[in-house]
């Protein structure tokens, strides 16, 4: 059964670079049916899509971001990685892992979550 | 602010059924499909409702989707205490090029 596990500092001081990696084990991130995506959430709050990769390293972010984010993908090691930075006392979250099915951008949906790392953004 | 509106939280005797509503427009839920997430307390939001209306293997038929227009709504029958749990809406917004959420609606069981 596939799973994915998150791994993070668990603490970032503000101005510096937050790197998150998403495991991915019990199959392969190089599945042509799968995207890869990472989703946040602030403590208390709701959740924000950040962006997602294929195997191929296509990515999607949300503009929200304002290009501090990067996505990339490691086939060899079946794992793929969140970096985000400058980062600010707004991007402490819990950041999630998921796994999404290719389709069109309008039929997006999450099938397959990790348990989520809490990343704190303090000095 | 979301995009997609929630209400913040509902509440029902056990056995009961809520329905718990997503409100948006043309750029979100009247053109793209819609889906719906479970975060029981402390934990990963886990997928009940795709397309719409169709429910992964696993989820059990007490929980169902609708959209009509701008709205979508998941519905939950035989209310248990094990449903307490924040639900999310979700879609993609084509006027923000992102996948958005809504806030998401508490569940209470009395």
């Amino acid at each position: 059964q596939l799973q994915l596990q998150e791994s993070g500092p668990g603490r970032v001081k503000p101005s510096e670079t937050l790197s998150l990696m998403c495991s991915v084990s019990g199959g392969s991130i190089s599945s042509s049916g799968y995207y890869w995506g990472w989703i946040r959430q602030p403590p208390g709050k709701g959740l924000e899509w950040v962006g997602t990769i294929y195997h191929s390293g296509s990515t999607y972010y949300n503009l929200s971001l304002k290009s501090r984010g990067t996505i990339f993908v490691d086939t060899s090691k079946n794992q793929f990685s969140l970096k985000i930075k400058s980062v600010t006392a707004a991007d402490t979250a819990v950041y999630y892992c998921a796994r999404h099915p290719v389709r069109a951008l309008t039929d997006w949906y999450f099938d397959l979550w990790g348990r989520g790392t809490l990343v704190t953004v303090s000095s | 602010q979301s995009v997609l509106t929630q209400p913040p939280s509902v509440s029902a005797a056990p056995g009961q059924r809520v329905t718990l509503s997503c409100s948006g427009n043309s750029s979100n839920i009247a053109n793209n499909f819609v889906s719906w997430y479970q975060q029981l307390p402390g934990t990963a939001p886990k997928l009940l409702i795709y397309d719409n209306d169709r429910r992964p293997s696993g989820i059990p038929d007490r929980f169902s989707g609708s959209k009509s227009g701008t709205s979508a709504t998941l519905g939950i029958t035989g209310l248990q205490t094990g449903d307490e749990a924040d639900y999310y809406c979700g879609t993609w917004d084509s006027s923000l090029s992102a996948y958005v959420f809504g806030a998401g609606t508490k569940v209470t069981v009395l």
